[in-house]
């Protein structure tokens, strides 16, 4: 069965210092990958997906993730965190042939905490 | 702007009430879903459609009926709530391919006292 772990409840880092959180997936084929942030009280906002290509996206707020196929990772990383990037992130995945039903995978999310 | 909007943003409500959560898309997206989103549970999807008169159930369907009467919106409808509906639910929308983007909601938050 497909799914998404996020390893860690909670990542902390100081400001101004990169940042990871990790996201490992486990489907059938070649996957698309998402990662979404939900600040307090606000909807998921869309950051970046994989869906082929370059293994390294870009995405918004200065956010990138890297999508390891061998390890089947797709982790979020950040070079320079902002206290502003403070909120609750969720990696997702979309099978290829789920097209159907528009169905995302989630993760159970990672609190990130980016203190002064 | 492309926007997924939900209504009620907030809600408490008292078992057996029925009661309606709003959801409208501006995108012309084929795609309409409703999940809900539990502590330490991600987000799970409740029931999807993929286009007018078409929807099917999701991950978690008990207790919960949608319609699709137009295509730009896709109500969520709870006949008879229970206090295990407590939760936050988001509406999402995308195109038909999958590698396009599902856009979400702001989120509902429904409490059943």
């Amino acid at each position: 069965a497909q799914s998404v772990a996020q390893p860690e409840d909670q990542v902390n880092v100081a400001e101004g210092n990169p940042l990871t959180v990790k996201c490992t997936y486990s489907v059938s084929g070649n996957p698309y990958l998402f990662w979404y942030v939900q600040y307090p009280n606000r909807g998921l906002q869309f950051l970046l997906k994989y869906i082929t290509g370059d293994n390294l996206v870009k995405g918004s707020y200065g956010f990138e993730a890297e999508f390891n196929k061998s390890q089947t990772s797709f982790h979020l990383k950040k070079p320079s965190a902002l206290v502003s990037d403070s909120a609750l992130y969720f990696c997702a995945v979309r099978e290829p042939n789920s097209g159907n039903t528009g169905k995302l995978i989630f993760g159970q999310g990672t609190t990130l905490q980016v203190k002064p | 702007e492309a926007q997924v909007t939900q209504n009620p943003r907030y809600l408490i409500t008292v078992t057996g009430k029925k009661l309606t959560v709003t959801c409208s898309q501006n995108m012309n997206h084929e795609y309409m879903s409703w999940y809900r989103q539990d502590p330490g549970l991600g987000l799970r999807q409740i029931y999807y459609s993929m286009n007018v008169e078409v929807t099917d159930k999701g991950d978690v369907p008990e207790g919960y009926k949608v319609s699709r009467k137009e295509k730009r919106n896709f109500p969520l409808i709870l006949e008879s709530p229970s206090p295990n509906q407590t939760s936050l639910y988001f509406c999402a929308s995308s195109a038909r391919d999958p590698g396009n983007t599902i856009y979400f909601g702001e989120g509902s938050w429904l409490t059943v006292v």
